[in-house]
């Protein structure tokens, strides 16, 4: 069965960091294409990073700079480090699969709460 | 940056009516375009993708079709349990992809 597991999300203060993780299980995270997905609170659905099956990366341009995505395939996890983060950074974050390039996404895990707040 | 644009924002509908859903693009996207329904305090599940293509394990009730920038989400026979959030996403330029802003179902 297809799993994905968010963990790392809390309260951090403007300018703060923090790292979130994705355990995923069923399917191997190095061979399918792993995307972060966030939600603000009430609001809809920004689509945040990915990295490919082969390694390449991308992100949104309201991240690029602040947020990091890396995997480990020894734990079969995707990882986003959060720097500088912002008070618009404040979102549910959700880790997703794709199983191509194209980006729609057929897993999705529960998400992790990140509150920016002082 | 392609824009999404979901009407109504709201849509009420008794049980066993039919549901439509509209969703338009600022621009071209092809057929590159997916629909989720998202329930509260849950993750979105992929319904239709490629514009039309339903998802493994969706009921045929849910349909998708395209008309140049404009895609409609069709349920045919609403259930109770259908009253959710839908969301259109487009990824005509992926990775780079955006979602629309929603659509609540509620049931009558």
């Amino acid at each position: 069965e297809v799993q994905l597991v968010e963990s790392g999300g809390g309260l951090v203060q403007p300018g703060g960091s923090l790292r979130l993780s994705c355990a995923a299980s069923g399917f191997t995270v190095s061979t399918n294409y792993l995307h972060w997905v966030r939600q603000a609170p009430g609001k809809g659905l920004e689509w945040v990073s990915v990295i490919y099956s082969g390694g390449s990366i991308y992100y949104a341009d309201s991240v690029k700079g602040r947020f990091t995505i890396s995997r480990d395939n020894s734990k079969n996890t995707v990882f986003l480090q959060m720097n500088s983060l912002r008070a618009e950074d404040t979102a549910v974050y959700y880790c997703a699969r794709a199983m191509t390039a194209v980006p729609y996404f057929d897993f999705w895990g529960q998400g992790t709460l990140v509150t920016v707040s002082s | 940056e392609i824009v999404m644009t979901q009407s109504p924002a709201t849509l009420s509908v008794s049980p066993g009516e039919r549901a439509t859903l509209s969703c338009r693009a600022s621009q071209s996207v092809g057929g590159n375009l997916a629909w989720y329904q998202q329930k509260p305090g849950q993750a979105p599940r992929l319904l239709i993708y490629g514009a039309s293509i339903r998802a493994t394990g969706i009921p045929a009730r849910f349909s998708g079709s395209a008309s140049g920038t404009e895609f409609t989400l069709t349920i045919s026979i609403l259930q109770s349990e259908d009253s959710a959030v839908y969301y259109c996403q487009q990824y005509n330029n992926w990775p780079r992809n955006s979602f629309g802003g929603g659509t609540k179902v509620e049931i009558k």
